[in-house]
């Protein structure tokens, strides 16, 4: 069975851009998760989604955004990038809504705003 | 969310034993403890996961205290594969979010 699978793998950016990241869950799980990662804050969560719908949302600012589709794949977009916006991006997936069920996650997204 | 506390960084030979410890002081009785590490460049991955009593699979063995108030992820012989960022996690049932809360883990070294 496929993993997670996330892309671009990396991606450059300059200020006030805006970008989109991918993510595809294992087959057949319908919850979806992203992650920030970055080395002063650690692993921060942003949000989740389960059947298309956002369920829980991190404290992050307006300009992140994320939707999932029907076929479970998640998007997540950031405008008017900052150079604060750079980071791992992380997309974990999950085979329900229970509250105890294993997440897999991606290798993640490298962004960089310069 | 409830918190857990883990010492920063530790240091093991390869084929020894380690015993990674966490704390979590205001844990209710509904909180699942988990653990994911995190090896170099790669996602976390799910270690284990208890309510109350210890628990085994082929990764490791988690050992909770009595009163739930700390547990122990336990690597029986450890090797260089294990060195990671080792992540204990409280999944608080009431706040209803299925996502993870990450504190800062413990790095694990693995000394050839």
């Amino acid at each position: 069975k496929a993993g997670v699978t996330q892309t671009p793998r990396y991606l450059i950016k300059t200020r006030g851009q805006q970008v989109t990241l991918s993510c595809s869950p294992i087959s057949g799980h319908r919850s979806v998760s992203w992650y920030q990662q970055t080395p002063g804050q650690g692993l921060q969560f942003l949000f989740e989604y389960f059947s298309e719908t956002q369920r829980n949302k991190g404290n992050f600012p307006g300009r992140f955004s994320g939707r999932q589709f029907s076929n479970s794949r998640s998007e997540m977009n950031v405008s008017t990038l900052e150079l604060g916006d750079s980071a791992l991006y992380l997309c974990a997936s999950s085979f329900g809504q229970d509250f105890y069920n294993e997440q897999f996650f991606g290798p993640g997204t490298r962004l960089t705003v310069l | 969310d409830a918190k857990t506390t883990q010492p920063n960084s530790m240091e093991s030979n390869e084929e020894e034993p380690v015993h990674l410890p966490c704390n979590h002081s205001t844990i209710s009785g509904t909180d699942y403890i988990h653990w994911y590490r995190q090896l170099p460049s790669q996602g976390p991955e799910y270690v284990i996961h208890g309510l109350t009593s210890n628990v085994n699979n082929r990764m490791a063995s988690l050992a909770i205290a009595e009163d739930r108030k700390s547990s122990t992820l336990i690597l029986h012989r450890a090797t260089l594969r294990d060195a990671a960022v080792y992540y204990c996690i409280l999944r608080v049932r009431d706040t209803g979010r299925r996502a993870l809360t990450f504190g800062s883990g413990t790095r694990l070294q693995v000394q050839p």
